[in-house]
């Protein structure tokens, strides 16, 4: 079965204190793995989509990377606008479905 | 920029009541899916559509729940009857998958009360 464990459940920061989130898989066949910020009471938002091992991405003050067993998010210089929760998910197989881990939420404090 | 819209945004029904929720996709996009997601969790899939065919509903508690996606463009999720455990975020999501892309689009999610 398909498991995808984020951790910490929780991380709480200052304005400009860098650090990363955890996102470990354990799948047969990962197709991709995917990034989204999701802010209370809305939908998921996409950040990125990383395919292969050593593969990294940037966007802003977010960094995803990408092993073959986790991928991290890395936030450098966070700020307070940055608090949401970030959830992972991995595709697997040929029908596209994601199968999501349970989030970080994160929290900046100004 | 397009997104998907879905309605309504709250909904609060009392349990054996019917419930319907509503899905437009990204103009294009073929495969359309429904995810439930329960406060503190991550979404977990209930079905998917590639056009106007069910391409997998393993997780739709069928006794209950209903989907249906007539023209291969809007979708409509039903529950009947509603039970205090459905009392989630349902959220829809589109892609290309199957076109050239894999990544999903979510709209901003119905929030539902059961009572």
């Amino acid at each position: 079965e398909d498991q995808v464990t984020q951790s910490p459940e929780a991380l709480r920061l200052q304005e400009g204190e860098s650090s990363s989130l955890n996102c470990s898989y354990t799948v047969s066949g990962l197709r991709g793995l995917f990034w989204y910020r999701q802010d209370p009471g809305k939908g998921p938002e996409f950040l990125f989509t990383l395919y292969s091992a050593g593969e990294e991405k940037e966007k802003e003050r977010l960094k995803a990377t990408l092993t073959k067993k986790e991928s991290f998010l890395h936030i450098t210089a966070p700020k307070p606008e940055d608090s949401a929760t970030y959830l992972c998910a991995v595709q697997v197989g040929s029908n596209y479905k994601l199968t999501f881990g349970k989030g970080t939420l994160l929290t900046v404090n100004p | 920029e397009a997104e998907v819209a879905q309605s309504p945004r709250y909904k609060i029904t009392e349990k054996s009541q019917a419930v319907a929720f509503w899905c437009d996709p990204i103009s294009g996009h073929a495969t359309l899916y429904w995810y439930r997601q329960i406060l503190g969790q991550g979404p977990e899939l209930l079905v998917q559509f590639q056009d106007e065919s069910v391409v997998d509903d393993s997780q739709l508690p069928k006794d209950r729940f209903s989907a249906e996606r007539l023209k291969g463009v809007d979708s409509t999720l039903k529950i009947q009857p509603a039970e205090l455990g459905d009392s989630a975020m349902y959220l829809c999501a589109s892609s290309l998958a199957g076109q050239g892309g894999n990544e999903q689009f979510f709209g901003p999610g119905t929030r539902l009360t059961v009572l």
